[in-house]
């Protein structure tokens, strides 16, 4: 079973409408939880961070984990052009705080 | 813009070389990991470096090795270059005893190895 695991393959939205990412994570123990956007060619630039279960907001981003079911998601709101980006699930593993990473699951927003 | 900075930012080099990577970390951090990002992967972790010592290494093998500075600049070298090593390379940076400590990434060196 891999750390990070985001399955879902590249995600096309229109303009305006709601992108819906989503990402397990397999150690139960993790504490910390991070998006990162990463466009082509660019390194991974932080969005969004959560620790606690519920819902994080942050201007058109949400950020929501549950740690019974060890998931956490990434809703992008009025989905804009500039979104289009791979976005990384990232969770700190504890002990050494090394991040592990999904795959990453590709954004093209359709103006 | 994070302020940790990396150099070079491209470099090419051939199969058996070495290989040196420098990462300078943000202002007032104290901690630089490094990780590995094949093309169409996430980024995977090397190692990390805090008070001049590895704190945590990856599974990747003893020709990756590194270095910390008491500026907490850091270094990452390759020894006996693959194919396989191509790659960008991210450094980030990180304050040991916040919260959650949360890394920022540098730009990244992207290396070709032909």
């Amino acid at each position: 079973q891999k750390e990070v695991e985001q399955n879902s393959g590249p995600l096309s939205v229109p303009e305006g409408a709601i992108a819906s990412l989503n990402c397990t994570y397999s150690d139960r123990g993790s504490q910390s939880f991070f998006w990162y956007r990463q466009y082509s060619g660019k390194s991974p630039e932080l969005i969004m961070f959560i620790y606690s279960n519920g819902d994080k907001e942050d201007g058109r981003f949400t950020a929501q984990l549950n740690k019974a079911s060890q998931y956490v998601s990434l809703l992008i709101r009025d989905s804009q052009p500039s979104d289009s980006a791979t976005y990384l699930c990232a969770v700190n593993m504890g002990g050494n705080n090394r991040l592990a990473f999904g795959k990453g699951n590709q954004v093209v927003v359709i103006p | 813009e994070t302020g940790v900075t990396q150099s070079p930012t491209h470099l090419i080099k051939t199969r058996g070389q070495q290989v040196t990577l420098r990462c300078s970390s943000q202002s007032g951090h104290n901690t630089v990991s490094w990780y590995q990002q094949a093309l169409g992967q996430g980024p995977q972790f090397i190692f990390q470096y805090y008070r001049e010592e590895e704190n945590g290494r990856g599974n990747f093998p003893p020709r990756f090795s590194g270095l910390q500075f008491p500026n907490y600049s850091s270094e990452l070298n390759v020894n006996a270059l693959e194919l396989d090593d191509s790659a960008l390379y991210l450094c980030a940076s990180s304050l040991v005893g916040t919260r959650r400590e949360t890394q920022y990434f540098g730009p990244g060196t992207r290396l070709l190895v032909l």
